[in-house]
């Protein structure tokens, strides 16, 4: 099935980093979501952008949805290590099949205390 | 509120077993989701619903899956028979209407 592009694959960053990642795609998306994922549960979602240059913040979080509506990044500020984890970029587009939710293959983050 | 319920967490089945994973949703959501989710990859949609109705099943292998979510609340996805390729971790994901996707723990299937 489709898969968004995103990178970089994993990232060994020391606790009080900050942390850059981001996801393309070849198509245009309505919404682009961000979600974290720890072993052995479900995503979590993180932000939810929904409108092309929006920013938006979750605390330590920053999101931008592209201007070109076919990217996003995420950002995480002062890394700490309850951020490992694996994150992962979904886009979305607007109604029927287009509503189905579109994932990267996923960052994997590890922090070194 | 009680979010997404999976069961089982685990389960492992020798090939060419039946197996059924069952979610209930969170109460109100209309439309839920079955994903299939390999070992480093992000989750693929495999079948949607909309109340009981499945509205997109284009990814489900039909020879071998199937899915019903009986008066629109909780669903179950079987597998019959299952194969090794069939490994991997099954989420079920519930929203309203399109939005505010919510997924449950997973179903880790390993079939031996």
């Amino acid at each position: 099935g489709q898969q968004l592009n995103q990178s970089p694959q994993s990232m060994f960053i020391q606790e009080g980093e900050d942390v850059s990642m981001n996801c393309t795609s070849s198509s245009i998306f309505n919404t682009w979501l961000w979600y974290k994922q720890d072993p052995g549960e479900g995503p979590v979602l993180l932000i939810a952008l929904y409108k092309a240059g929006e920013l938006t913040s979750n605390g330590r979080l920053t999101a931008q949805f592209g201007i070109t509506r076919k990217d996003s990044f995420l950002n995480i500020s002062a890394s700490i290590p309850s951020d490992v984890g694996i994150y992962f970029c979904a886009g979305q587009g607007r109604g029927g099949s287009q509503g189905n939710l579109i994932f990267g293959k996923g960052t994997k983050l590890s922090v070194k205390p | 509120e009680a979010g997404v319920v999976q069961s089982p967490r685990y389960k492992i089945i020798e090939k060419k077993q039946p197996v059924a994973f069952w979610c209930n949703p969170i109460s109100g959501h209309n439309t839920l989701y079955w994903y299939l989710q390999n070992l480093g990859q992000g989750p693929e949609l495999l079948i949607r619903y909309e109340n009981e109705e499945a509205v997109d099943d284009s990814q489900l292998p039909k020879d071998r899956f199937s899915a019903e979510r009986l008066k629109g609340v909780d669903s179950t996805l079987k597998i019959q028979p299952a194969e090794l390729g069939d490994s991997a971790v099954y989420l079920c994901a519930s929203s309203s209407s399109g939005y505010g996707y919510t997924f449950g723990s997973g179903t880790r299937l390993t079939v031996v």
